[in-house]
């Protein structure tokens, strides 16, 4: 079955230190990865994906991912945190259209990201 | 550029009951897709439209149905409503192909 865990509900970090929040999946064939933020009711906002090339992506508001394939994984980072990044966060993936996945995106439990002072 | 636009933002239904969400696409999208996300859990796929059909679903009952217009705006249906219903319904409109999920700030549906 395809999937996409995101193994911790929530992460704590200081002000100004590196964050990564985790995120690994089991979709077959070359799928398209994404992260998304969402604040207190809000939708989903972009912050960056992964399709194909440089295995380091750069996105919106300082966040970087890493993608690696032999461990299926697709960790976010941040080099450092701002209290205004506290927020969920989603891993998404969308299966590659080869296995039929037209545009669905399978997302992530989330991860709540808090960053204290 | 418009972003993608939902209404209402909050609605309260009776179980049993009927209701219809509204999604304005972003401009230039053609495909929009909707989605589930009930409180503390991710946003779960419930169908896609593409050109006014629908051409891809999720594991959802028939109860759930929709419409896309040709001026790329949709709607949700969702007939006799269950208590577990109540979740925030995402729409997210994207170009056909890779690139570009823009979600709407969502419906917040509570049933009684």
């Amino acid at each position: 079955a395809q999937s996409v865990a995101q193994p911790e509900d929530q992460v704590n970090v200081a002000e100004g230190n590196p964050l990564t929040v985790k995120c690994t999946y089991s979709v077959s064939g070359n799928p398209y990865l994404f992260w998304y933020v969402q604040y207190p009711n809000r939708g989903l906002q972009f912050l960056l994906k992964y399709i194909t090339g440089d295995n380091l992506v750069k996105g919106s508001y300082g966040f970087e991912a890493e993608f690696n394939k032999s461990q299926t994984s697709f960790h976010l980072k941040k080099p450092s945190a701002l209290v205004s990044d506290s927020a969920l966060y989603f891993c998404a993936v969308r299966p590659s259209w080869s296995t039929g996945g037209y545009n669905k995106l399978i997302f992530g439990a989330g991860t709540r990201l808090a960053v204290h002072p | 550029e418009t972003g993608v636009t939902q209404s209402p933002t909050h609605l309260i239904k009776t179980r049993g009951q009927q209701v219809t969400l509204r999604c304005s696409s972003q401009s230039g999208h053609n495909t929009v897709s909707w989605y589930q996300q009930a409180l503390g859990q991710g946003p779960q796929f419930i169908f896609q439209y593409y050109r006014e059909e629908e051409n891809g679903r999720g594991n959802f009952p028939p109860r759930f149905s929709g419409l896309q217009f040709p001026n790329y705006s949709s709607e949700l249906n969702v007939n006799a409503l269950e208590l577990d219903d109540s979740a925030l319904y995402l729409c997210a409109s994207s170009p056909l192909d890779r690139d570009g999920y823009t979600f709407g700030s969502g419906t917040r549906l509570t049933v009684v």
